[in-house]
């Protein structure tokens, strides 16, 4: 297996320019999750989608903020207009769903690292 | 407010010196306690999952546990390649199904040769 598969790995951009960052989560997993990263805050959840639909956005900064999940194998996560204080690293992780045996851990992708000047 | 504070921020070891990393906690109802590894450039990677106090888990160097307020992650004659960040998360039960994680900042282990 591939893992979660992110794109692009890095990317740089102006204050005001449209973002978006791609992720392909594993096969057969029915959950995916947005996470920023940053020394000061850690690791902060965006959103997360179950089965296609967003089930949590509380942690979607603002309206500049958006993201989609079009079918199980895609999802991407919009920052228009993308300002200095959005850069981060940018998370996607997928889970499949907790039961039995199954803890229902996360698997993460590389990362996208975001630099808006 | 739920909460996850991690300690030390930072440890530097000797190759074999054993040690511990805390993981302090504030949740309204466990549903779990996660610990995940992180190297850098690249994303978390799962450890352990611990549901209840007095559970341990145990991975080659590593071993987890697990009390009411606190989790550690022991590390036996660490090697240099345990060195990481290595971060804990709760899911605290009060939610419903949802599956939000609060993440501590993590501690950063450097093991020297």
């Amino acid at each position: 297996d591939a893992g979660v598969i992110q794109s692009p790995r890095h990317e740089v951009t102006e204050m005001g320019q449209e973002v978006t960052l791609r992720c392909k989560p594993i096969s057969g997993h029915n959950s995916l999750f947005w996470y920023r990263q940053t020394m000061m805050r850690g690791l902060e959840l965006l959103i997360y989608f179950n089965n296609n639909v967003p089930i949590d956005d509380s942690g979607m900064p603002e309206d500049r903020f958006s993201a989609k999940m079009p079918n199980a194998s895609f999802s991407t996560l919009k920052i228009q207009p993308s300002e200095p204080r959005d850069s981060a690293v940018y998370f996607c992780a997928s889970q499949l769903a907790p039961s039995g045996a199954n803890t229902g851990e996360l698997f993460f992708g590389e990362g996208s690292r975001l630099t808006v000047l | 407010e739920d909460q996850v504070t991690q300690s030390p921020e930072a440890l530097r070891l000797q190759e074999g010196e054993s040690s511990s990393l805390n993981c302090s906690y504030t949740v309204s109802g466990l549903r779990g306690l996660f610990w995940y590894r992180q190297d850098p450039g690249k994303g978390p990677e799962f450890l352990f999952t611990l549901y209840s106090a007095g559970e341990e888990k145990e991975k080659e160097r590593l071993k987890a546990t697990l009390t009411k307020k606190e989790s550690f992650l022991h590390i036996t004659a660490p090697k240099p390649e345990d060195s990481a960040t290595y971060l804990c998360a709760v899911q605290a039960r009060n939610v419903g199904n949802n599956r939000k994680l609060i993440w501590g900042l993590g501690t950063s282990l450097a093991v020297n040769p």
